[in-house]
């Protein structure tokens, strides 16, 4: 039993450059979060899916797409990387009273 | 709106007992959560509370919660060096889907 599990650990991008964050769980939640943590911040909602087939923003959505591929799994893209984008990301899923986090991923966007 | 506020920092030494703050605004919040990030790590599950309850108590953490001043509290006993890290308080609201997190107390535990 994995629970969350986030790929990459660690990126580096170039302005401009696009790629796509991968989340998998294997709890079968129905929720899956995307959060981004930045110093002195906190955990912010970029956006969630409460059940497969649906997606919502949330605080800070801009710059960002998401897919809920299957009810496994919940991507994070970046079309278009800018260096604000720079942040650990964090995917998590929920089911009821419990939320379990992935380990991370660290962007770095120069 | 949906606010979590927590102090920044917390400064304690080994054997004293810890008492992290946190203040909610939502009065519809069904849980309330304390999470523990260490260093280069993800968000750690310590303990949650459901708003009808007053206190819960897990070996050395005891939570309490004022419902009616919106006040949440992780009380850490004996704290050790091992607990030096950041504890996020976080509330589920009713209506919310998500959970809104506060920026994170950072406890420092000297010996």
């Amino acid at each position: 039993n994995a629970g969350v599990t986030q790929t990459p650990k660690f990126q580096v991008l170039k302005t401009g450059q696009s790629m796509t964050l991968q989340c998998a769980q294997d709890m079968n939640h129905n929720s899956m979060y995307w959060y981004r943590q930045d110093p002195g911040m906190g955990l912010r909602l970029i956006y969630y899916s409460a059940s497969e087939g649906t997606t919502d923003k949330g605080e800070v959505p801009n710059g960002y797409n998401v897919s809920r591929l299957n009810k496994r799994e919940f991507s994070l893209r970046l079309e278009s990387a800018a260096p604000s984008q720079t942040s650990v990301y964090f995917c998590a899923s929920l089911m009821n009273t419990e939320a379990f986090f992935g380990q991370g991923t660290r962007l770095t966007v120069v | 709106g949906e606010d979590v506020e927590q102090s920044l920092f917390l400064s304690v030494r080994e054997g004293d007992s810890s008492v992290i703050n946190c203040t909610y605004t939502d009065s519809s919040s069904t849980y309330l959560y304390w999470y523990k990030q260490e260093p280069g790590a993800g968000l750690q599950l310590l303990t949650y509370i459901f708003s009808n309850m007053d206190m819960k108590q897990d070996q050395r953490l005891t939570v309490l919660l004022n419902k009616k001043d919106k006040h949440l509290s992780l009380r850490i006993a004996d704290t050790q060096t091992g607990d030096s890290a950041i504890y996020f308080c976080a509330e589920k609201t009713q209506a919310g889907t998500a959970l809104i997190f506060g920026k994170g107390t950072t406890l420092s535990v000297s010996s």
